[in-house]
């Protein structure tokens, strides 16, 4: 069964610095490309990050672009989200998601929560 | 403000037939993109509905169904149960090199 578990969420002040993991198990790992989708409270789903099977190939969302870095490490079948210049407007539901062959995605974790607030 | 652009909220009583539209532009769904749909039930994670803009993944029932014309795409509902309740998302891509959501439609079964 594919599992996908974030961890990392908490409560920063604005303008620190938060890092994301995602442990991901039932699958090859190092064959799927994988993203960061994140929901504000209340919101929709806004799309965060992607980055290839080898990790050479990165994008990134305008609203995160310089401030949020994506990794992996397909050795310990794990997906990174280095979030730097925390802002308000970053508070959400982080979810980290497997890409499915036509740009989809599927599984999603649980997600991990993150909230800026002073 | 989503790029796709979905109704906040419809309704439809047990055993109807309820849609949901899902609006993009020319870089996205018009330019020959596949729509993607995800249920949310409450306080969950989302799930792949429908993939490819008619393809429904293993164990979800057929009366969900998806298509695509122009710009624009639809999930369609049939014989609405009290468990379709949720919030249902399209998606896309789009040629900016990024991927697209629509700002999600509550499903209410009254």
């Amino acid at each position: 069964e594919v599992q996908l578990v974030e961890s990392g969420g908490g409560l920063v002040q604005p303008g620190g610095s938060l890092r994301l993991s995602c442990a991901a198990s039932g699958f090859t790992f190092s064959s799927y490309e994988m993203n960061w989708v994140r929901q504000a409270p209340g919101k929709g789903l806004e799309w965060v990050s992607y980055i290839s099977t080898s990790g050479s190939t990165i994008y990134y969302a305008d609203s995160v672009k310089g401030r949020f870095t994506i990794s992996r490490d397909n050795a310990k079948n794990s997906l990174y989200l280095q979030m730097n210049s925390l802002r308000a407007e970053d508070t959400a539901v982080y979810y980290c998601v497997r890409a499915g062959g036509g740009y989809w995605f599927g599984p999603w974790g649980r997600g991990t929560l993150v909230t800026v607030s002073s | 403000q989503s790029v796709l652009t979905q109704p906040p909220s419809v309704s439809g009583a047990p055993g109807q037939r309820v849609t949901i539209s899902c609006t993009g532009s020319s870089s996205n769904i018009g330019a020959g993109y596949d729509v993607h749909w995800y249920q949310q039930l409450p306080g969950t994670a989302p799930k792949l509905l429908i993939y490819g803009n008619n393809n429904r993944p293993s164990g979800v029932p057929d009366r969900f169904s998806g298509s695509k014309s122009g710009t624009s795409a639809s999930l369609a509902i049939t014989g609405l149960q009290v468990e379709d309740e949720a919030d249902y998302h399209c998606q896309s891509y789009d040629s900016s090199l990024t991927w697209v959501f629509g700002g999600g439609t509550k499903l209410t079964v009254l």
